[in-house]
């Protein structure tokens, strides 16, 4: 069964900082991923697709990379709005392990 | 504007069933495969389940295959999860999301606010 694994679990930050966060899948999905952003207490927000589209209205400090088994998120000059948990997700298959554990990028 | 918006959440007892909807405007909801994610208190996402446009296809995840039923109504622009034999591992806030799907599977671009199912054992 396709797994997607994501690391760090958990980063601490600052406002404007650079951070960058990683996604494997267990085996190739060419770039059949997406990021997503979840405050708290809110719904996910799609980011980005196919690994490094940047869906409509996502601001550019968000970027993404990637192909096959690796891939990453980066997100650049972190604003107040970004200390919220981070997703990917494989759409090359449906399956219980589509979305990855999760980042939780906090406050230093 | 694009809206979803799930109701039929609440307290049910192990063993019980209870049914969610989700109502969508905004968009030609009979045009897009539409998908329930679940997230359990603190937890992840976890998929749940796919429908098609014309409910032709239909996937589930192995943890609620034979016990969630997902369908769909195009004239009232209305997705459903009917849910039986209710565990407690079933609490979650559910979700409804629009799907976007490019090869095997879907992405989601619009997402509900969600709503919580808390099964009590």
């Amino acid at each position: 069964d396709l797994q997607m694994t994501q690391s760090p679990s958990t980063l601490s930050a600052s406002v404007g900082d650079r951070v960058t966060i990683t996604c494997r899948a267990s085996h190739s999905i060419s770039s059949w991923l997406a990021w997503y952003r979840q405050e708290p207490g809110k719904a996910p927000k799609l980011l980005i697709h196919k690994a490094s589209i940047l869906a409509d209205g996502v601001p550019p400090r968000f970027s993404g990379s990637g192909s096959g088994t690796e891939f990453t998120l980066t997100i650049s000059g972190l604003q107040p709005d970004d200390f919220a948990t981070y997703y990917c997700q494989q759409y090359n298959t449906y399956s219980s392990g589509m979305f990855g554990q999760g980042s939780k990028v906090e406050l230093k | 504007e694009v809206l979803l918006v799930e109701s039929g959440g609440g307290l049910v007892k192990s063993g019980g069933s209870l049914r969610l909807s989700c109502a969508a405007s905004g968009f030609a909801f009979s045009t897009y495969g539409m998908n329930w994610v679940r997230q359990a208190p603190g937890k992840g996402l976890e998929w749940v389940s796919f429908i098609s446009t014309s409910s032709t296809y239909i996937y589930y995840a192995e943890s609620v295959k034979g016990r969630f039923t997902i369908s769909r109504d195009n004239a009232k622009n209305s997705l459903y999860l009917q849910m039986s034999s209710l565990r407690a591992d079933d609490t979650a806030v559910y979700y409804c999301a629009r799907g976007l799907t490019i090869v095997g599977a879907a992405y989601f671009d619009h997402w509900g606010q969600g709503s919580l199912v808390t099964v009590s054992s």
